[in-house]
């Protein structure tokens, strides 16, 4: 079955710590993956995808086919960092988000 | 700009009561998803739009809930009749090509609470 895991709901670092988000998925071909992040009181938006292999406000997701994971990183955490992220993966007629890591950055 | 504009904000019904949302994407954008967001969890995909046409509403409990995008633009997602179960957050993405890479651009939702 496809699926998209996130397997902590919340996580909650110190500012200037470095983080990771963690992500697997369960997809039978090649997906296209991405991180989306909800700021409080702000819509849903792209952070960034694994096909632009670029780095958004210092973070970077490296897609591992082997381990099937998709984890976003970031050097050192800020406190504007804080909000909720989801990992999502786009097949070939489907879409699958996971259930999302509220990230808390704390001064 | 003003983006994926979406209405009602807040919508309160009894069960048994039909609803409907009304979506307008990002002028140009040929590709319109509507997702159900439940409390805790990730957005669920209901139905794609290729322009006017559907072409993925695997996920649309077809029994009571219906969509349309007449002339490949504006859409409406109905549900008829309310579940209490239906109560969640109703979400619009539009994307300029229905290409797997695409970026999502999101719309504010609709909380919809079933009584």
């Amino acid at each position: 079955a496809q699926r998209v895991t996130q397997p902590e709901k919340l996580l909650s670092v110190f500012k200037g710590a470095p983080v990771e988000l963690k992500c697997n998925y369960s997809y039978s071909g090649s997906p296209e993956l991405f991180w989306y992040v909800q700021y409080s009181r702000q819509r849903l938006q792209l952070l960034l995808r694994h096909i632009s292999r670029e780095s958004i406000k210092g973070f970077t997701a490296d897609l591992n086919k082997g381990e099937t994971s998709f984890h976003l990183k970031k050097p050192f955490a800020q406190e504007e960092d804080s909000a909720m992220y989801y990992c999502a993966l786009s097949g070939y007629n489907d879409m699958r988000f996971g259930a999302g890591t509220r990230l808390t950055v704390k001064p | 700009e003003a983006g994926v504009v979406q209405s009602p904000r807040y919508k309160i019904i009894e069960k048994k009561q039909p609803v409907a949302f009304w979506c307008n994407p990002i002028s140009g954008h040929n590709t319109l998803y509507w997702y159900r967001q439940n409390l805790g969890q990730g957005p669920e995909l209901l139905i794609r739009y290729e322009n006017e046409e559907a072409v993925d509403d695997s996920q649309l409990p077809k029994d009571r809930f219906s969509a349309e995008r007449l002339k490949g633009v504006d859409s409406t997602l109905k549900i008829q009749p309310a579940e209490l179960g239906d109560s969640a957050v109703y979400l619009c993405a539009s994307s300029s090509a229905g290409v797997r890479s695409d970026t999502q651009y999101f719309g504010p939702g609709t909380r919809l609470t079933v009584l």
